[in-house]
C-alpha cells in the first residue's frame, strides 16, 4: 500500500540543525511531490515548503526561506527536510505529505507520514 | 499573503449535520481540499478539488465552493466524526499552500 514511513522523535538543543526522513513505498517516488508540514502542539497546520522528487526543485515557505533546506535520494526513495538554526519555537510535529496536482496546478495533499516529534530545548 | 479563516468549533448532535466554512477571497476560483484530524494522528484527506471524495471517505462528506466561501458538509454525523478540520488551497499568487486555521468538530 502506498506510505510514507519517517524516522523517530529528535531532541535539539538551540541553534543547533535538525534532518528528517520521509521514506516513500507502494508508488513511484518521483511521479508526486513531496511537502513538509508542521505543528506546534494545541496549533494548526502549517506549510514548510514542497520538491520534486524527480527534478530535485524546491518551493519553500517565505517564513522557513534561509533555514529549510529538503533534498532527495532517488535511489531510496526518501525525501529529507532539515532545519537549521533551532529555536524553541520550531518544537512540533514534522509531517511530510505527498502531493498531488489539479488541474496542471499544485494541488493538496493526499498520503501523509506519521509525523516526527522535533523538541527544541537547552 | 492569502488568509483561510474558519471558525473555530462547531457543535453538532448525532444525525445531525456539521457545516464548517472556509472563508478566503475569491476562493471560489481556487480549488479547495480539506483534511480531518483525530487527536494525535496525521490528518486525512476527506474532499479534495471542493467537492470530490478520496476512495474509502464516506458519502457523508461533501464539499461546495463559491464567491469567498467554501463548506465542508457532514451529514449523519457519528461520534467517530469528531475532530479538527482543515480547509486548504495552492495560492498561485505567492507560490505557496495556505492552511485554514481549523475547526474543531464536536459531537455532543
Amino acid at each position: 500500500q502506498v506510505q510514507l514511513v519517517q524516522s523517530g522523535a529528535e531532541v535539539k538543543k538551540p541553534g543547533a540543525s535538525v534532518k528528517v526522513s520521509c521514506k516513500a513505498s507502494g508508488y513511484t517516488f518521483t511521479s508526486y511531490d513531496i511537502n513538509w508540514v508542521r505543528q506546534a502542539t494545541g496549533q494548526g497546520l502549517e506549510w514548510m515548503g514542497w520538491m520534486n522528487p524527480n527534478s530535485g526543485n524546491t518551493g519553500y515557505a517565505q517564513k522557513f526561506q534561509g533555514r529549510v533546506t529538503m533534498t532527495r535520494n532517488t535511489s531510496i526513495s526518501t525525501a529529507y527536510m532539515e532545519l537549521s538554526s533551532l529555536r524553541s519555537e520550531d518544537t512540533a510535529v514534522y509531517y511530510c505529505a505527498r502531493g498531488f496536482m489539479v488541474r496542471g496546478v499544485l494541488g493538496g495533499m493526499d498520503v501523509w507520514g506519521q509525523g516526527t516529534t522535533v523538541t527544541v530545548s537547552s | 499573503s492569502y488568509v483561510l479563516t474558519q471558525p473555530p468549533s462547531v457543535s453538532v448532535a448525532p444525525g445531525q449535520t456539521a457545516r464548517i466554512t472556509c472563508g478566503g477571497n475569491n476562493i471560489g476560483s481556487k480549488s479547495v481540499h480539506w483534511y480531518q484530524q483525530k487527536p494525535g494522528q496525521a490528518p486525512v484527506l476527506v474532499v479534495y478539488d471542493d467537492s470530490d471524495r478520496p476512495s474509502g471517505i464516506p458519502e457523508r462528506f461533501s464539499g461546495s465552493n463559491s464567491g469567498n466561501t467554501a463548506t465542508l458538509t457532514i451529514s449523519r454525523v457519528e461520534a467517530g466524526d469528531e475532530a479538527d478540520y482543515y480547509c486548504q488551497v495552492w495560492d498561485s499568487s505567492s507560490d505557496h499552500h495556505v492552511f485554514g486555521t481549523g475547526t474543531k468538530v464536536t459531537v455532543l
